[in-house]
């Protein structure tokens, strides 16, 4: 079972470049999350879905793109970097907060992305 | 809006002291509460987690929370700390009628030999 997998592990972009940082999850997790960590900030929601088709924004979306067209993949577009994307970006999934089966956010790796 | 507050952004201990990390949030409703811990270069991992019922909730490696409803408050607690805690320890709550799980700014827990 490999829970949540992200690629890649680390990126370098130039500014005005874009990437796709993805994610997966073989739980069949409803929901799934995308994180920023930076230093003394702890993590910030950039996007969360709740089921295939359906996104919303969290906290800090500006910047960033996602989708959900299925129930496993929930990539995460940067279309235009910025030096203020430089981050560490987690990606987690778990049941719905009500769902019997609910137990915790499961978290992937982590993408270490530095924009130059 | 929901927020998460932890107030002891770097905590300094020696091997044995006992430790207690404070965690408040801003809603009132009902709550699902959680302590992740990060250790260096790592993800996120569950330290405990409280849903319902008694409010003493104990978790991996000695450590337990205390869920105070009218104080706001999920507390993090270990009687005798160790090296290998340290690590980066997390706060986190999901509220009924949101689907979003909010976290704190976080705690840096170092631990001297």
């Amino acid at each position: 079972n490999a829970g949540v997998t992200q690629t890649p592990k680390f990126r370098i972009l130039k500014i005005g470049q874009s990437m796709t940082l993805q994610c997966t999850q073989d739980m069949n997790h409803n929901y799934m999350y995308w994180y920023r960590q930076d230093p003394g900030m702890g993590l910030k929601l950039i996007y969360y879905s709740v089921g295939a088709g359906i996104t919303d924004k969290g906290e800090v979306p500006n910047g960033y793109n996602v989708s959900r067209s299925t129930t496993e993949d929930f990539p995460l577009r940067l279309e235009l970097a910025a030096p203020s994307q430089t981050s560490v970006y987690f990606c987690a999934s778990s049941y719905p907060r009500d769902s019997p089966l609910n137990t915790e956010a499961f978290f992937g790796q982590g993408t270490r992305l530095t924009v130059v | 809006a929901q927020s998460v507050s932890q107030h002891n952004h770097h905590v300094i201990l020696s091997e044995a002291a006992s430790l207690e990390l404070g965690c408040n949030y801003s809603y009132g409703g009902t709550v699902n509460l959680f302590w992740y811990v990060q250790y260096p270069g790592q993800h996120l991992q569950l330290l405990l987690k409280y849903f319902s019922g008694d409010p003493l909730v104990k978790g991996i490696k000695g450590f337990e929370a205390e869920f105070i409803k009218s104080k706001f408050s999920f507390n993090l607690r270990k009687p005798s700390v160790q090296w290998s805690d340290t690590a980066e320890y997390f706060c986190a709550v999901n509220v009924e009628n949101t689907d979003k799980l909010i976290f704190g700014t976080g705690t840096r827990l170092q631990v001297f030999p």
